[in-house]
Formats: C-alpha cells, structure tokens, sequence
C-alpha cells in the first residue's frame, strides 16, 4: 500500500516569494516515481514534475523544484518566484511498479496574493 | 496535438439510472487510467488498462462499476443504479506506455451528479 501526506490544506503567500509544498509519503515498493500536479479553478490537472526513487539529483523543470529526501521520505515541491498564476490546487502523488494508477494526497490550496 | 477528451462534460441523472462516461486518450498512449475526485475522498484510482489486457477490477468502489476498452483505444466507464455517493468528477488519464513512471496526461473530466 502507498501514502501521500500533504499536512497544509491551504497558504497564502505573498507574489515573488519562494514556496514550498509538503509531501511525505510511505511505500513498500523499492521503486517509485513521485508526482507533482496543479489543479487551477478549471479543473484541469497538470503535470508539473517527477522524481524517480532512484534519481541521484533533485528535479527541476524551470521555477519548479523538486526537494527529494529519500530517507526522509520527503518529496516537497518547491516554487520560486510564485505568480498570482500559481495560485490553483496543488498534488503531489506516488507511483510504485504494480499495474495500478496514482495515489494522491489531499493537496494543498495555494493562493498568491499581490 | 490533441489531448485527452471526455464525453460528456457534465451529466445530471436521476438514482437508480445507469451512466456511460466515456475517454479518448491520446493517440499512440498505451495506458488509460480512471480516477474520481470528491470533497469527501479526494482523488482515488478507479482502474488501469495496458494496451487490450484484461484490467486490475479491485480498485472500482463496488460492483455497480465496469469499465472496458475496445481497441486498445476508447474507454468507457460504466455506473449502473447510480447512487448519490456516486457524485464526482470522474478523470481519465493516459500515458505514453505501462511504465509506471511516465507522466500521466489527464483529461478534462465528466461532472457527474447524481439526484
């Protein structure tokens, strides 16, 4: 069975500050893929980046970040320079090697304020 | 190119009705996943499908639910005698191969109310 935590249901956070999103989560898998998706008003889920439990580097993808503590089984994501279009839902979520889909956490409701 | 699609956007039934929910991955992907999303359960898995290969069932809420795909392309999502608790955002998602690791692709998701 798999866990994801995501401990702040919701933040608010000032337009150019640095943001960090928690994510614990727990697996008996050896290996695993870790998830990081945005989920705006509309809707729409998006994928924003990924970390493999074998990566020997944090992930990054532009202003996206990914703080990969394995032995902490800490996956949080990390925003640079927030944007008020940041604001959405964000998920982060864990994939191991059997023939099943994600598992999510509960997310957290971010919101940027000018 | 195209993205993920889903038909109908939104669907009002009365309980008791069957509904069809139906996703067109996109082209090429192998994997087709179905999710729901609720206040009260926030995203679950529903069920995955590689290629035609009979699908892992354990994962759908109880035994109103079935889903297949013809094709290995086009899934459907079937909920019979539909109950209020059956009200959700139902999501399909695919991706380029069963590897578990690759990036999911969502779609817009079916609203799906149950009076």
């Amino acid at each position: 069975a798999q866990k994801i935590t995501q401990t702040q249901p919701g933040m608010f956070v000032q337009e150019k500050e640095v943001v960090t999103l928690d994510c614990t989560y727990d697996t008996s898998d050896p290996s695993y893929g870790l998830f990081w998706y945005k989920q705006p008003s509309s809707g729409e889920m998006i994928f924003l980046i990924y970390q493999g439990s074998y990566d020997q580097q944090n992930a990054t993808e532009g202003r996206y970040s990914l703080n990969f503590q394995k032995a902490r089984k800490s996956a949080n994501l990390v925003i640079s320079a927030s944007q008020l279009g940041d604001s959405a839902m964000y998920f982060c979520a864990i994939h191991g090697g059997g023939a099943d889909g994600l598992t999510f956490g509960k997310g957290t409701h971010l919101i940027i304020q000018p | 190119g195209a993205g993920v699609s889903q038909s109908p956007s939104n669907k009002v039934t009365e309980k008791g009705k069957d509904v069809e929910l139906r996703c067109d991955p996109i082209s090429g992907h192998t994997a087709l996943y179905w999710y729901r999303q609720s206040l009260g359960q926030g995203l679950e898995f529903l069920i995955y499908f590689q290629g035609n290969s009979a699908p892992d069932k354990s994962g759908l809420p109880s035994d109103r639910f079935s889903a297949e795909r013809t094709g290995g392309s086009v899934s459907t999502l079937t909920i019979q005698r539909t109950q209020q608790e059956d009200s959700a955002v139902y999501l399909c998602a695919s991706s380029p191969s069963g590897v578990p690791y690759n990036e999911q692709f969502f779609g817009p998701g079916t609203r799906l109310t149950v009076l």
